[in-house]
Parts: C-alpha cells; structure tokens; sequence
C-alpha cells in the first residue's frame, strides 16, 4: 500500500533560519502530494500541493517539488518565523482515496 | 461561515457508553472524510463517503459506524467505547477528484477521552 516517510522531529530552529523536512513517499501510481499544517488545537491547513512530476507547491514562502524520480515532496522556507512553530504534515492521494499521512514534524522555532 | 463543522469539540465519557460526533460542511462538496489522531498525532483514514455513499472503509472496529444523512452531513457513532478509543477525531471534505489532487478542508477536530 502507499505510505509517506517524514523526519519526525521535533525539530528546533532560530528564527530566520534556513528550513528542510524531508519526505519520500511509496504509491502504486501516480499520487498527488500535500504538505498540511496543524496550529496547536485547531485543525489541519493545506499549506501547498503537487500534482505531478516536477510541480512546485509555494506558499506563505515555503516550497516543496514533487521529484518522481527520487520519490520525494521535501519542504523549505529560506526564513524562519516563531509564527511557523506548528506540525507539518506530508502526505498523498491517489484517485478518489483519502490521504495518507506521514507522521508529522513537530517544528519549534526560537525566538 | 464555518466551512467544517464538528460538534462537540471535547468529549469526555466512559467505557462502554455509546457516542455520536457530527459533522457539516456548508462547502458545497461531495465527499467527505473522517480521520483519526492518537496520541503521538499519527493521522489515519476510517471512511470515506462520496454522494452519501461509503468508498473507503479501513480497517476499523465494526463499533464505529459512519451515517451521512445527505451530501453536507457525515457523522461518526461509536458503540462500546474502549480506553483506545481516545483519540482525536477529524471531520474534512473536498471535491470528488478522479486525480487525487483536490484539498481536504479539515474540521477543527473532536478531542475523544474515554475514562
């Protein structure tokens, strides 16, 4: 079956820090991938999302590209705020399915 | 202007009884989900409903029964609760995508503690 592999931290950053989570994915075919953001007691947020093969997803200035040949959905943002201290999610769906989730990273950011 | 909905947000009872969480989305979408989250906030598929039609149906106890009145509404009864149970449980709703590449719009999520 599918399933998503995520460092699972914590991970602990300075502010303005540079920022990797890596994911690599396993899929019978062609998935689309989400990274989801989860705020301490609120819901799940989609943060950004590929469809195919060499997409990039951006948004609020973190990245991911969907690179079929490694497997992998890695996200980055260049600069670090304390607003971004969350649990991020990888994850992907196939057709109609639900999505399948990493087991998320729990990202601190110090002031 | 809520677009998922989850009622109640805490839910506190103990072993044995029986529980329903609700679930609307005023979205306009066609399928929707529900997901749970233990305790170390892996999250996992339990059913999934397109039309008011099950699609998905993990691996999940038969004690746990998913009714969807109509294409806004997918609600989650629980009978028999067990201590593993606890869990925090997610509403969410998208499209119908044949591609897989639509967002899920999640609840705020139920908070299940089963004493």
């Amino acid at each position: 079956g599918d399933s998503v592999t995520q460092m699972e931290g914590p991970v602990t950053l300075s502010e303005e820090a540079f920022l990797t989570i890596n994911c690599t994915y396993t899929a019978t075919g062609y998935p689309s991938l989400f990274w989801y953001v989860q705020y301490p007691g609120e819901g799940l947020q989609l943060l950004l999302k590929a469809t195919k093969a060499d997409d990039k997803g951006s948004n609020k200035g973190f990245e991911a590209t969907y690179r079929k040949e490694t497997t992998s959905f890695h996200l980055e943002k260049g600069s670090v705020q304390v607003s971004d201290s969350a649990v991020y999610f990888c994850a992907l769906s196939e057709g109609a399915d639900g999505l399948t989730f990493g087991k998320g990273t729990h990202l601190i950011i110090q002031p | 202007d809520t677009a998922v909905s989850q009622t109640p947000k805490y839910l506190v009872t103990q072993m044995g009884n029986d529980k329903s969480i609700k679930c609307e989305q005023n979205l306009g979408h066609d399928t929707m989900y529900w997901y749970k989250q233990d305790s170390k906030k892996f999250l996992k598929i339990m059913f999934s409903y397109n039309n008011k039609e099950l699609i998905i149906n993990e691996t999940v106890p038969n004690r746990f029964s998913p009714k969807s009145p109509d294409k806004a509404h997918l609600n989650l009864h629980i009978n028999s609760l067990e201590l593993g149970d606890s869990a925090v449980y997610f509403c969410a709703s998208s499209h119908t995508s044949t591609s897989g590449g639509n967002e899920q719009f999640f609840g705020p999520g139920t908070r299940l503690t089963v004493l």
